[in-house]
């Protein structure tokens, strides 16, 4: 069984400060790890990726994300958020020892970039 | 770059009809997955196909079928809707479900 948790359904920041949306995961074996941003009434918009190597990963749009085993975290950060940064971030898990390639998301969390 | 095409982007139905979305994979991405995200709601896993195989099944109601085809299409056909069908339907792919999955723009289906 794999899962996504999401600890906040909303996050604030003010523009040009740091933005940290929190993600947890569960996987029976090794994780490949995703963060997806949804604008309004559009589809998901793939942003990053982990699945081996450097646990700091880079994605587009100044994002990035650092994948921590011991915690089973994979945190999405920007160091300094813009207003267009404003939408709905889903993180999501797929299990690589799974013969099914489908992924689980989480509910999602609401970023707001105040000016 | 060309994306998932997904069609028609809305659809309005009245309960009891039927449904067929369809959805374009990315040229060369050879699996297909569909996901129903209800209003406020996390998108939830619906069906998938590989090589024109189903590959995966999730939470698809049994009045919703769908196939993929030789050209690597898929479609999915919804039958004797209800009210709680309406929602955005997505449809992504990715080549052998190693890449990530590309997202299309969604139709959004309103039973009424």
């Amino acid at each position: 069984a794999q899962s996504v948790a999401q600890p906040e359904d909303q996050v604030n920041v003010a523009e040009g400060n740091p933005l940290t949306v929190k993600c947890t995961y569960s996987v029976s074996g090794n994780p490949y790890l995703f963060w997806y941003v949804q604008y309004p009434n559009r589809g998901l918009q793939f942003l990053l990726k982990y699945i081996t190597g450097d646990n700091l990963v880079k994605g587009s749009y100044g994002f990035e994300a650092e994948f921590n085993k011991s915690q089973t975290s994979f945190h999405l950060k920007k160091p300094s958020a813009l207003v267009s940064d404003s939408a709905l971030y889903f993180c999501a898990v797929r299990d690589l020892s799974s013969n099914d390639y489908k992924l689980s998301f989480g509910a999602g969390t609401t970023v707001t970039v105040r000016a | 770059a060309a994306g998932v095409i997904q069609s028609p982007r809305h659809l309005i139905k009245e309960k009891r009809e039927t449904a067929t979305l369809k959805c374009y994979p990315i040229p060369r991405h050879d699996t297909v997955y569909w996901y129903q995200q209800g209003p406020g709601q996390d998108p939830q896993f619906l069906i998938s196909f590989y090589e024109k195989m189903q590959s995966d099944k999730g939470s698809i109601p049994d009045r919703f079928s769908a196939q993929q085809f030789s050209d690597y299409h898929s479609e999915l056909n919804m039958s004797s809707l209800e009210l709680g069908d309406s929602a955005l339907y997505f449809c992504a792919s990715s080549l052998e479900g190693v890449t990530e999955a590309f997202f299309g723009q969604g139709t959004r289906l309103t039973v009424v």
